[in-house]
């Protein structure tokens, strides 16, 4: 059964310390998204990635990394220079030739305690 | 620059009756709109889009109208049902922006039984 998978649903974090968030899909998509969340403030892109081994900035990639070594995996870092990490994160694939056709994951909730 | 905008963070209407939910933006180069459907704590899912050659489009109980001139496009769900209570994106793209989505704010539509 396809699907993206985000890991974990739920995630806390001290400040200063950098969490990293897993995205898997196994729907063969080429490109792959991390959006996030805020009450009031819709999806915003972070990053994003169409192929494997390159990726682009986004609208709010300051204080976030990501690497995309397979096609199926576009982990996300949030580090300590992220000043306000605390948000819902959605990460999202589609396939090169249906762009529009996003698939999303469950989300993962990071809370800075 | 808010480039999608949802104006009505909410929405209540009883069951049975027809919800609107308004989107507006501001890229004339936008030419692909697409609606998600969100539940709590879950990635958001596709609902419904439209083509910017089209100015309206049709799928069972939901119509998307889009109206180019005045950058404005709209959700209608008739009959409501107290299972479409949920938080609703309008998205935006333009072909040459490689497939990513421009999401607005968010609008929660409750149906009351």
């Amino acid at each position: 059964d396809g699907g993206i998978t985000q890991s974990p649903k739920y995630l806390f974090r001290k400040e200063g310390q950098n969490v990293t968030l897993s995205c898997e899909q196994n729907l063969n998509h080429d490109a792959m998204y991390w959006y996030r969340q805020d009450p009031g403030q819709g999806l915003r892109l972070i990053y994003y990635s169409q192929i494997v081994n390159d990726f682009q900035k986004g609208d709010i990639a300051e204080g976030y990394s990501v690497s995309r070594e397979k096609k199926e995996s576009f982990p996300l870092t949030v580090t300590s220079a992220q000043k306000n990490p605390t948000a819902f994160y959605l990460c999202a694939s589609s396939i090169i030739t249906d762009p529009y056709g996003y698939t999303f994951g469950s989300g993962t909730r990071l809370t800075v305690v | 620059d808010q480039q999608v905008k949802q104006n009505s963070p909410s929405l209540s209407v009883q069951e049975g009756r027809i919800s609107i939910l308004n989107c507006d933006y501001t890229n004339s180069m936008f030419d692909y709109f697409l609606w998600y459907k969100k539940y709590p704590a879950e990635g958001p899912t596709f609902l419904i889009s439209i083509s910017s050659i089209k100015d309206k489009n049709e799928d069972g109980r939901f119509t998307v109208f889009l109206n180019k001139s005045a950058k404005h496009l709209s959700l209608h769900i008739v009959p409501s049902q107290p299972g479409d209570s949920a938080v609703y994106f309008c998205a935006a793209s333009h072909s040459g922006n490689t497939g990513k989505l421009i999401f607005g704010q968010g609008t929660t539509l409750q149906v009351k039984p």
